[in-house]
């Protein structure tokens, strides 16, 4: 069975600094899908970003970029300029193939000072 | 048009008790999911819907739980004999096709209380 790690429970940054979030995941297939989801306090999970594990260019969304390390099966999520509204849950998700549903990561919260 | 909406947004039940959870996907989805969010955790797969048939129940905890879904839109979790571990936020998710590949898309959830 897939497994995603978030080995950092709880992260700060300052507004308009940058901040990394870890994540790593566990999988013996060789193409695949990961994702980032915000779930802000409100409890709706939103998809940040997307990569596709046989792309060799790590995806990037505005101020969301992953870096991708495939043989590390590292996922990574940068924030670069963080506004105060990018304080939420942060959860690194893994399709499963097999179940067809996402495995998540046990999340890093995070929080923006101002 | 509107987002996946789930009802009710709360729910207090007393142990024992039965209840049903709705949820409201997106039109023109036919891939719809359940997944249980405990405290401080990501949330963990119950069940998947292909259409109005349930491709993947493998996550469901045990026989007190069901879903349906009987005309591939709406879905209702059921929980029977609800026991204070049922205590949860209960979300539903959609796609358009369900492969693994597609972006789901999440209803803000309903949070269960057993007391």
């Amino acid at each position: 069975a897939q497994t995603v790690t978030q080995s950092q429970p709880e992260m700060s940054v300052q507004e308009a600094e940058t901040v990394t979030l870890s994540c790593t995941y566990d999988t013996s297939e060789s193409d695949y899908y990961l994702f980032w989801y915000k779930q802000p306090p409100s409890r709706q999970m939103i998809l940040v970003i997307r990569q596709e594990a046989y792309k060799q260019q790590n995806a990037t969304e505005n101020r969301f970029s992953v870096n991708f390390q495939k043989a590390a099966k590292s996922f990574s999520l940068k924030i670069s300029d963080s506004q105060l509204g990018d304080a939420a849950m942060y959860f690194c998700a893994y399709p499963d193939t097999g179940r067809r549903a996402l495995t998540f990561g046990s999340g890093t919260r995070l929080q923006v000072q101002p | 048009g509107a987002g996946v909406s789930q009802t009710p947004s709360n729910k207090v039940t007393e142990k024992g008790k039965y209840v049903e959870l709705r949820c409201d996907p997106i039109s023109g989805h036919t891939a719809l999911y359940w997944y249980r969010q405990s405290l401080g955790q990501g949330p963990e797969f119950l069940i998947y819907f292909q259409g109005t048939g349930a491709a993947d129940d493998s996550g469901l905890p045990n026989d007190r739980f069901f879903a349906v879904r009987p005309e591939g839109s709406v879905s209702t979790l059921k929980i029977q004999r609800t026991e204070r571990g049922d205590s949860a936020v209960y979300l539903c998710a959609s796609s358009a096709f369900g492969t693994p590949y597609n972006e789901q898309f999440f209803g803000p959830g309903t949070r269960l209380t057993v007391l």
